[in-house]
């Protein structure tokens, strides 16, 4: 069974802070890995999707990296604002049969970035 | 509307009340998946549709849990005869295909068991 843990727990920052999010997952047969920020009362918003041939995604402020073979994405936030904090969520999917369709994820991490 | 809607945002039961929870994909997205997010587990995924047919259920807790969708499009997802540990917030996404395309999520259904 795929587990997927993100370390830290929780995260506080001041405003303006570079920040790194640890992703890792035990399966290395994945298809693709997505990260999710979630808001408070919130379902989840999708950031980042990076296919298993690829190393890296970037939108905006936000970088994904993926290393595969070491089970290891990391979610890199630059200059970070107040409106960064959120908690977000790293999910993969497996490459395998008839569990293709889902999605296996982690407990998540907890940002707060304050003024 | 543009994004996955569900329905109701809010259920309270008592206890051995069945419930029903919908979701409302986007428009033209041919896969639709149920996860339930809850305080001791995280986000466990529970059935996945792909049209009207679903190739994974395994995620599925008891025989009181049951999901359909019809037309391809909106899904329902049934719980009988409800227990407290049923209480979570029921998500549901939806993507345009099975594989290579992003998951895209409702708001959610809190359910709360009395």
């Amino acid at each position: 069974k795929q587990e997927v843990t993100q370390i830290p727990a929780a995260l506080s920052v001041p405003e303006g802070e570079n920040l790194v999010l640890n992703c890792s997952f035990t399966d290395s047969a994945i298809y693709n890995l997505q990260w999710f920020r979630q808001d408070p009362g919130k379902g989840l918003t999708s950031l980042l999707l990076i296919q298993s041939s690829q190393r890296e995604q970037t939108s905006g402020r936000l970088n994904a990296s993926l290393d595969k073979s070491s089970g290891r994405s990391t979610l890199y936030i630059a200059a970070s604002q107040p409106g960064d904090s959120a908690t977000y969520l790293c999910a993969v999917r497996i490459d395998r049969g008839s569990t293709l369709g889902r999605l296996y994820f982690g407990r998540g991490t907890q940002l707060t970035v304050w003024p | 509307g543009a994004g996955v809607s569900q329905s109701p945002s809010n259920k309270v039961t008592e206890k051995g009340k069945d419930v029903e929870l919908r979701c409302d994909p986007i428009s033209g997205h041919t896969a639709l998946y149920w996860y339930r997010q809850s305080l001791g587990q995280g986000l466990e995924f529970l059935i996945y549709f792909q049209g009207n047919s679903a190739p994974d259920k395994s995620g599925l807790p008891s025989d009181r849990f049951s999901a359909e969708r019809t037309g391809g499009s909106v899904s329902t997802l049934t719980i009988q005869r409800t227990q407290q540990e049923d209480s979570a917030v029921y998500l549901c996404a939806s993507s345009l295909g099975q594989t290579i395309q992003p998951q895209h999520f409702g708001d959610g259904t809190r359910l709360s068991i009395l």
